[in-house]
This record gives C-alpha cells, structure tokens and sequence, in this order.
C-alpha cells in the first residue's frame, strides 16, 4: 500500500516555465489537496477536490490549476511559474471532507524557481 | 476565522525526559484535532486524532489530550528519546477553518538530546 505518492521530489524551473506536479493515493479517497509549506507561514492550502470532477480553491489559488478526473490523482499545474512560487508542496488526502478523518500526505515536492 | 498557535516554537531537552507539547485553537466548535510529525525533508505523517466527543488518545508513548472548552490540546511524550527529534503539529477541523475546514499550527521543533 503506496498511501499518496508525489512526483518529482526535486525541481528547478526557469521563470514563466510551466509543470505540473503528480499526485496519486490507492487509498480511493475522496477528498484530496495540494498544499505550499514556506518558512514562517505554515502550511496553506492551495486547491482542493471532494471527488472526480469536483475541485475548489484554497487560501492561495493564484498561479495554480488542478483537474481531478480519476479518484486516484489530483495533478498541480504551474502556469507560468514565478520565483514566489519556490516552495515545498505537499499532496494529501483522507476519507473525506468531513470532520474524523485520518489525512494523509506525500513526501512533497521541492520546487525552485530561478 | 480559526487560528491555531504552537508554542514554544523550539524546544531542546536531554533523552528520557517526559514533556509536553501544547497546541491551542481559538474556536471550540471543532470537529476534531490532529498531530502530526514531520522529520526533515519529509512530509507529515499522522500520530493521533482526536474526535470532538473524546478527551484523549493514547499510542504507545504518545497521548493526546483535547479541552475544547479551554481551546487547548496537548501531546506528551513519555521517556523521550533521539529518535523522537521532529517538528511536531497540530491541526484542528471545524467550521471555522480554511476552505477545507482544516488549520494547521506552525510547529513545534522537538531536539531530543542524547
């Protein structure tokens, strides 16, 4: 059992670059969500999805898209990134929404924008 | 709007020392609270969750407590040792959370010293 698996680890991308970072649980999750982790400000929450087809912003949505088009995986897409996009981003996901659920994260992707 | 502090931020002890960790959270109408570890480099791996209705969990030699009325969780951690030296959060879920319910605090940096 894999829980949420993240790709890649390591990134570096060039200014008004685009990627897309990799989520997937074998979990069969309903919820799931990208978060940015920065010094000094925490976690928050980029974009979240309660379900295939179903996805909603978070605290910091500019500069980001997701699409969840299979239970299993919830894709991150930088547009054209920016150096404040230089952060570590972490995938989650658990049950659902709802309050009483374990959540569990990927082991998060690095990524520098130069 | 939910806001979740940690503190101390940092906390250096010597090995075999029981401590304490302490999260408190400024609304009570929450669903449940969570703690987490995070090792260097890593994402966040759940220790303990506990529901709105409970006063406690216990694994191993972890236990968690919750008062909702005070706004307070703690997380002990008997007979510490090295391998014990992570960041340690909380979250709380409720409806005064973010968009997806949840607040994260900042951590707590635990050096457990040989």
């Amino acid at each position: 059992n894999a829980g949420v698996t993240q790709t890649p680890k390591f990134q570096v991308l060039k200014t008004g670059q685009s990627m897309t970072l990799q989520c997937a649980q074998d979990m069969n999750h309903e919820y799931m969500s990208w978060y940015r982790q920065d010094p000094g400000m925490g976690l928050r929450l980029i974009h979240y999805s309660v379900g295939a087809g179903i996805t909603d912003q978070g605290e910091v949505p500019n500069g980001y898209n997701v699409s969840r088009s299979t239970t299993e995986d919830f894709p991150l897409r930088l547009l054209s990134a920016a150096p404040s996009q230089t952060s570590v981003y972490f995938c989650a996901s658990s049950y659902s929404k709802a309050g009483g659920n374990t959540i569990y994260f990927g082991e998060g992707s690095w990524l520098t924008v130069v | 709007k939910q806001e979740v502090t940690q503190i101390p931020a940092a906390l250096s002890v010597p090995e075999g020392e029981n401590l304490v960790l302490n999260c408190s959270f400024t609304d009570s109408a929450i669903y449940n609270l969570q703690w987490f570890r995070q090792d260097p480099g890593k994402g966040l791996t759940s220790l303990l969750l506990i529901q709105s209705s409970q006063r406690e969990q216990t694994s191993g030699r972890l236990n968690a407590s919750l008062d909702k009325s005070s706004g307070r969780s703690t997380l002990y951690i008997a007979a510490s040792q090295p391998g014990d030296s992570a960041t340690y959060l909380c979250a709380a879920s409720g409806k005064g959370g973010g968009a997806d319910g949840l607040t994260f605090g900042k951590g707590t940096h635990l050096i457990i010293q040989p």
